[in-house]
């Protein structure tokens, strides 16, 4: 199992500019959510996921969309870049939110930097 | 109130000392817990659930006591290699993260 994956590693973008940040997991998990990491700070909960066709917003969704068309796919969306979403971002996932004894699996990140 | 506290630090220890950390959480309804374990911007990585009775895991054993609603993490013989930082990660149905605690283990 390749466990989550995040692609691309690395991107700088210009303000305004929108792309997308690839997730998938191949662990059948039903929870898959995405977290930004500011410098020495800790992980915000952006955009989460229950099951496919089920999404729902974190503690800082502005200016981000997600969809969950599959169980295996989770992108997210930054819809016109901002200097204020330079971050380091991560997508996880879990078998199911909630379950006993559940936890998440973290992919190994995209570094994004809007100039 | 934050769902999960944690220590900042930073923990300066020598190698070899034993060291504990400690996280507190606000929901008793919280069934499960996890410590992670995260270098300088690298992805978290799960180090160890947490379990009622306590458990081990080589150098580290984790403790969950409910009545006081804290989580502990005991590091002993600390190796360089620990230096990182550690959260702490409760789940009563969401995930709630600690903001960390940064251990320094020097030479």
């Amino acid at each position: 199992n390749a466990g989550v994956t995040q692609t691309p590693k690395f991107q700088v973008l210009k303000t305004g500019q929108s792309m997308t940040l690839q997730c998938a997991q191949d662990m059948n998990h039903e929870y898959m959510s995405w977290y930004r990491q500011d410098p020495g700070m800790g992980l915000r909960l952006i955009h989460y996921s229950v099951g496919a066709g089920i999404t729902d917003q974190g503690e800082v969704p502005n200016g981000y969309n997600v969809s969950r068309s599959t169980t295996e796919d989770f992108p997210l969306r930054l819809l016109s870049a901002a200097p204020s979403q330079t971050s380091v971002y991560f997508c996880a996932s879990s078998y199911r939110e909630g379950a006993y004894n559940s936890p998440l699996h973290f992919g190994n990140g995209t570094r994004l930097t809007v100039t | 109130r934050k769902e999960v506290e944690q220590d900042p630090g930073p923990f300066n220890v020598p190698e070899g000392a034993t060291v504990a950390f400690n996280c507190t959480y606000s929901n008793s309804a919280s069934q499960s817990f996890f410590w992670y374990r995260q270098d300088c911007r690298k992805e978290p990585k799960l180090l160890m659930s947490v379990y009622s009775s306590g458990n081990e895991d080589g150098r580290f054993t984790a403790q969950l006591n409910r009545a006081s609603q804290y989580i502990s993490l005991l590091i002993r013989d600390s190796k360089l290699s620990d230096s990182a930082t550690y959260l702490c990660v409760v789940s009563p149905t969401k995930f709630y993260f600690g903001s960390g605690t940064k251990l320094n283990v020097k030479p």
